[in-house]
């Protein structure tokens, strides 16, 4: 069974300019998650969806960051304009279902911004 | 609120004995736990939820003890491959999971 794949592996980029992250989870996986882990921390849940629909983006800075999930499977996160502390490592996680499920984490993309 | 894990780090000889405590200042419903070695992604290793029971994955358990708000994970004879940071997760039903700020642990031979 394939994992939660993630593209790119790496990106640097200078600051206020903008970037995309790309997921595809595990075949069947309603849920999907992206959380920003800053180095030396645990990760930080930014948005969850359960098929195509927001179930939680508290923690999302919504005047920045923003996500989509269109037809419920891929999902791709952007952030414009980027900050010097957006620097982190962006996982992406799916689970089969929202209640009490394992989550499978993707490999990450590691984000610099200059 | 993020819960709170205790050791910070350890470091151990191969075959030693670990526990690595996760505390909430929140009723606890759910406890999963995760460990992450550098530069990877982190991995499932159990969910422990509301009863107070206890789990097991290979010679790794942990217990949930609902009343002191608190998980404890244990890592018994370990092995060089346990090495990594353990994360707990807090959460309740379909809520986002909360992660602690992790426990780095280290086997030395």
């Amino acid at each position: 069974e394939a994992g939660v794949a993630q593209s790119p592996r790496y990106k640097i980029i200078e600051k206020r300019q903008s970037v995309a992250f790309w997921c595809n989870p595990i075949s069947g996986h309603a849920t999907l998650y992206w959380y920003q882990q800053i180095l030396g921390q645990g990760p930080k849940l930014l948005i969850q969806f359960q098929n195509n629909g927001v179930v939680d983006d508290s923690q999302l800075p919504k005047d920045r960051f923003s996500a989509e999930r269109l037809k419920g499977v891929d999902s791709t996160l952007k952030i414009q304009p980027a900050k010097l502390e957006d620097s982190a490592v962006y996982l992406c996680a799916s689970s089969p279902g929202l209640r009490n499920n394992e989550q499978f984490f993707g490999p990450g993309t590691r984000l610099t911004v200059l | 609120q993020q819960p709170v894990q205790s050791p910070q780090a350890v470091i151990l000889r191969e075959g030693e004995d670990a526990v690595i405590n996760c505390s909430s200042s929140k009723a606890l419903y759910s406890v999963h736990w995760y460990r992450q070695k550098h530069g990877e992604a982190p991995v499932f290793l159990m969910i422990l939820l509301k009863g107070g029971e206890q789990k097991g994955h290979e010679k790794i358990s942990a217990s949930f003890n609902e009343k002191k708000q608190q998980s404890s994970l244990y890592l018994t004879a370990s092995q060089l491959s346990y090495s990594g940071t353990y994360f707990c997760g807090t959460g309740r039903g379909a809520q986002k999971l909360v992660f602690g700020q992790g426990t780095r642990l280290t086997i030395n031979p």
